[in-house]
C-alpha cells in the first residue's frame, strides 16, 4: 500500500466552480500534513500546512481527518491560475522525509 | 519566504559522463537537503538525505556509488550523477529544510529542479 494516495483527476471544472478532492495516508503516527501545488515541469510549491482543527487561506481550505486518516482540499471560486498538480504531502513519523501522493490535476476552463 | 536555488536547470549529457547539480539555500541556513527525483506523472521520489559535515543517507535503491551527494555547507549541497545512463534522465529536485521545531513540524522548500536528459 503506497503511504500517500490521491485520486490524480483530472479535475475539469470552469472557472468560479468549487472543487475538492481528498488524500489518503496510511501511517496513523504521522504529524504533519501539507498541501503543494506544482505547475507542469516545475518544483513544488507549499500551498498550505494542514492543522487538526482545519484551515483557510483565502480561497482554499484545508481539512484533516486524523480517525480516517484522509486530508482534503477545497478550492472555491477557481481561477484560471489554479490549473494545476496538488500534492498532498505527509511527514513520516519521528522523522524529517516526506512523503508524496502521486498528485491530483486540476484544470480550470474559461 | 525560504529560497532555494538549483544549477543548471536542465542540462543535455552524453552517456558516461558525470553531471554535477548545485543545490543553494540563499537566505537561510539549512543543516539538511533533500535530493529528489520524479519522473513523468509520478510522485516525487526521495532519494537521500544529505547533512551537513557528513555522509549523506541514501533511501533504499538509490546507489550511493552512483549518486554522490557532498553537503559542504550550511547552504550548499551537491549531487553528482556518475556515468549517467538514458535510465538516469529525470527531474531532480533539491529542498532544504527549514526547522524550527522537533522532528515532524518542518517545511520544506523546493529548488526549482534540474531537468536531466542523457543521449
Amino acid at each position: 500500500r503506497k503511504e500517500v494516495e490521491q485520486d490524480p483527476g483530472p479535475f475539469n471544472v470552469p472557472e468560479g466552480a468549487t472543487v475538492a478532492f481528498n488524500c489518503t495516508y496510511s501511517n496513523s503516527a504521522s504529524q504533519s500534513f501539507f498541501w503543494y501545488r506544482q505547475d507542469c515541469r516545475k518544483e513544488p510549491k507549499l500551498l498550505m500546512s494542514v492543522y487538526s482543527s482545519g484551515n483557510e487561506d483565502g480561497r482554499f481550505t484545508a481539512q484533516l481527518n486524523r480517525a480516517s486518516q484522509y486530508i482534503s482540499l477545497l478550492i472555491r471560486d477557481s481561477k484560471l491560475s489554479d490549473s494545476a498538480t496538488y500534492l498532498c504531502v505527509v511527514n513520516i513519523p519521528n522523522d524529517y522525509k516526506l512523503s508524496f501522493g502521486a498528485g491530483t490535476t486540476v484544470t480550470v476552463r474559461a | 519566504g525560504a529560497v532555494v536555488s538549483q544549477h543548471p536547470s536542465w542540462v543535455i549529457c552524453k552517456s558516461g559522463t558525470s553531471v554535477k547539480i548545485e543545490c543553494r539555500s540563499l537566505d537561510f541556513q539549512a543543516t539538511t537537503m533533500f535530493w529528489y527525483r520524479q519522473f513523468p506523472k509520478q510522485s516525487l521520489m526521495l532519494m537521500a538525505t544529505s547533512n551537513e559535515g557528513s555522509k549523506a543517507t541514501y533511501e533504499q535503491g538509490v546507489e550511493k556509488d552512483k549518486f554522490l551527494i557532498n553537503h559542504a555547507s550550511l547552504t550548499l549541497s551537491t549531487l553528482t550523477v556518475t556515468s549517467a545512463h538514458p535510465e538516469d534522465s529525470s527531474f531532480y529536485i533539491c529542498s532544504a529544510r527549514v526547522g524550527i521545531g522537533g522532528v515532524g513540524t518542518d517545511t520544506q522548500y523546493f529548488g526549482p529542479g534540474t531537468r536531466l536528459t542523457v543521449l
